[in-house]
């Protein structure tokens, strides 16, 4: 059964400052791990999906990294802005699956000017 | 650049009532997703659609829930009779065939009084 555990929940940091936000995994067998952003009562975002194959994705200010040996996946901001205020979500799917994605309960993201 | 549409944005409902909640998946997309998040909970996964069959459901998708692609373009979802338990946001999601990124839909609000 896979588990997906973020922290922190949340997190309040003045603008500017680099960020890690943290998504554990239970079950490593995994072919994919998604990161999602979801600001209040909106949908979710796709901002990286990371390969199994693959150590890092990066997109902009944003660098996601997979460890699976570990059960770890970080998600590094830099330079954060009052604009990166939102929940961020990891997503990992079932263990030998493409389908069904198991969802962290998110880190909440405030970001002050 | 395509997205995925879900309609109505907000629906209310008393309980006993069916609903149709509609999604219309990015054009070339080939697997369908229904997830749902209570307020203040994980998004949880309730259905994968492929081939115009359910390939995977969760237990909370049972018999009073139903999906259907009646149509080339349109995934809908149906409760036949809502409890009060099912008032959440509800997000449709697709992807391709050959790479695993899911895109969410905005999600549709659903109340049930």
């Amino acid at each position: 059964k896979q588990e997906v555990t973020q922290i922190p929940a949340a997190l309040s940091v003045p603008e500017g400052e680099n960020l890690v936000l943290n998504c554990s995994f239970t079950d490593s067998a995994i072919y994919n791990l998604q990161w999602f952003r979801q600001d209040p009562g909106k949908g979710l975002t796709s901002l990286l999906l990371i390969q199994s194959s693959q150590r890092e994705q990066t997109s902009g200010r944003l660098n996601a990294s997979l460890d699976k040996s570990s059960g770890r996946s970080t998600l590094y901001i830099a330079a954060s802005q009052p604009g990166d205020s939102a929940t961020y979500l990891c997503a990992a799917p079932l263990s030998g699956g493409y389908n069904k994605l198991i969802f962290g309960a998110g880190t909440r993201l405030a970001v002050h000017p | 650049e395509p997205e995925v549409t879900q309609t109505p944005s907000h629906q209310v409902t008393q309980m006993g009532q069916e609903v149709i909640l509609r999604c219309v998946p990015i054009s070339n997309h080939l697997y369908f997703y229904w997830y749902r998040q209570i307020l203040g909970q994980k998004v949880e996964f309730l259905v994968s659609f492929y081939n115009n069959e359910i390939s995977e459901k969760s237990e909370i998708f049972d018999d009073q829930f139903s999906v259907e692609r009646p149509d080339g373009s349109n995934f809908t979802l149906k409760i036949r009779s809502t409890k009060l338990e099912d008032s959440a946001m509800y997000f449709c999601a697709s992807r391709g065939e050959f790479y695993y990124e899911q895109y969410f839909g905005p999600g549709t609000r659903l109340t049930v009084t």
